[in-house]
């Protein structure tokens, strides 16, 4: 089956800890997605790709970094510079080039840093 | 940072009544506009992609409008269920540049009371 994967689940780390995210779709989706979520509010954009190679900062991408080497992995690094890193972690993807079509996404990684 | 609200924050029906919400989103450089169902632990699901202005959607009890002129969407639940409870996210998609920028709201958490 088709799908978007986020692992792992639930991840725990120190203070000053570097973390990376895994995010992997086999939907053959040209454009990624990373958003964060905070208790009580809504889906603020990291970062975004459209392509292989190449990737956009959105809202808040401060203290995190990316990288598209394949188009199927989109991995965020959530660095110690990212002051509030606690935070539920949401991946999607979106096929683009066949005209507007909905996104698809993950189950989410619950980031705690204690 | 594109502006993207959502009202009310949370709804609270009686099962059997309808319900609306309201997505209010940029007027300019409209590419799409995407309604979201979001149950507890689950992912997102999508419910309409629009395009166009004056675009009407159903889909069984759920039904939306779009006026991109004004810069509005609305949902609509034609006699609410339980199951409806959810959070309901819209998202805008801009036009302009190799990369598609998916902005949400912050979502309406609506609550269904049997």
């Amino acid at each position: 089956d088709g799908g978007i994967t986020q692992s792992p689940k639930y991840l725990f780390r120190k203070e000053g800890q570097n973390v990376t995210l895994s995010c992997e779709q086999n939907l053959n989706h040209d454009a990624m997605y990373w958003y964060r979520q905070d208790p009580g509010q809504g889906l603020r954009l990291i970062y975004y790709s459209q392509i292989v190679n190449d990737f956009q900062k959105g809202d808040i991408a401060e203290g995190y970094s990316v990288s598209r080497e394949k188009k199927e992995s989109f991995p965020l690094t959530v660095t110690s510079a990212q002051k509030n890193p606690t935070a539920f972690y949401l991946c999607a993807s979106i096929q683009t080039g066949t005209g507007p079509t909905e996104a698809f996404f993950g189950q989410g990684t619950r980031l705690t840093v204690v | 940072i594109l502006n993207v609200e959502q009202s009310p924050q949370s709804l609270h029906v009686q099962e059997g009544d309808s319900t609306n919400f309201t997505c209010s989103f940029p007027s300019s450089n409209f590419y799409a506009l995407h309604w979201y169902r979001w149950e507890t632990a689950k992912s997102p699901e999508a419910l309409f992609v629009m395009t166009l202005n004056g675009d009407e959607k159903k889909k069984g009890r759920i039904s939306a409008t779009l006026n991109t002129k004004e810069g509005y969407s609305y949902l609509y639940i034609k006699g609410s269920q339980p199951e409806d409870s959810a959070t309901y996210l819209c998202a805008f998609i801009g036009m302009g540049g190799s990369a598609r920028q998916l902005t949400f709201g912050s979502g309406t958490q609506l609550t269904v009371l049997p």
